[in-house]
């Protein structure tokens, strides 16, 4: 069965002081690796698919990157909109699915 | 565009009820996929349909169970309803299938039972 654990529960950053969110994952062929963003009070909003090890996305202060068994979220001096819950999800196999961790809540303070 | 419509957006219930949620997808996508989020477990796939046919479910008591109709809108429906029930239900739509890309949620049905 597909597991995601992603680390910490919870990030505290100063405005401007960078740091990465971990996503570490145990799946039977990688289909896709996602990351969404949600806040409070609304449904996650997509953000990144990687495919393959190796494999980098950016936008705007986040960039994720892909390696055979975990995933990093970076954010570059991040301002207080990018407080949210980050969710991490992975796809494998031929199975219509979508298996997400648990998340990891960051806060951003001015 | 549209996005994912969910109704109702909050509803109480109390035990041994049953209890209706509604999803309309974006247009043109034809797969709907149902989870249920609680604090403490995240997010919990409960089932996916695909042009009428439910291709996967999650590991849920037959208590919980879904359609989807022929203009991809999706339903599903607990009944007896139990307290540990209480979350937030979120549809989410994609053109084929949830693990070939990017999927789009809806705001969520908040459903608290007492």
């Amino acid at each position: 069965e597909d597991q995601v654990t992603q680390s910490p529960e919870a990030l505290r950053l100063q405005e401007g002081e960078s740091s990465s969110l971990n996503c570490s994952y145990t799946v039977s062929g990688l289909r896709g690796l996602f990351w969404y963003r949600q806040d409070p009070g609304k449904g996650p909003e997509f953000l990144f698919t990687l495919y393959s090890a190796g494999e980098e996305k950016e936008k705007e202060r986040l960039k994720a990157t892909l390696t055979k068994k975990e995933s990093f979220l970076h954010i570059t001096a991040p301002k207080p909109e990018d407080s949210a819950t980050y969710l991490c999800a992975v796809a494998s196999g031929g199975y219509q699915k979508v298996t997400f961790g648990t998340g990891t809540k960051l806060q951003v303070i001015p | 565009k549209a996005g994912v419509t969910q109704t109702p957006r909050y509803l109480i219930k109390t035990r041994g009820q049953q209890v209706t949620l509604s999803c309309s997808p974006i247009s043109g996508h034809r797969s709907v996929s149902w989870y249920q989020q609680t604090p403490g477990q995240g997010l919990q796939f409960l089932f996916e349909y695909f042009s009428e046919t439910q291709r996967n479910k999650g590991n849920f008591p037959g208590r919980f169970s879904g359609r989807q109709f022929s203009n991809s809108r999706s339903e599903m429906n607990v009944s007896t309803l139990e307290l540990g029930d209480s979350a937030l239900y979120l549809c989410a739509s994609s053109p084929t299938g949830p693990n070939t890309g990017e999927l789009f949620f809806g705001e969520g049905s908040r459903l608290t039972v007492l």
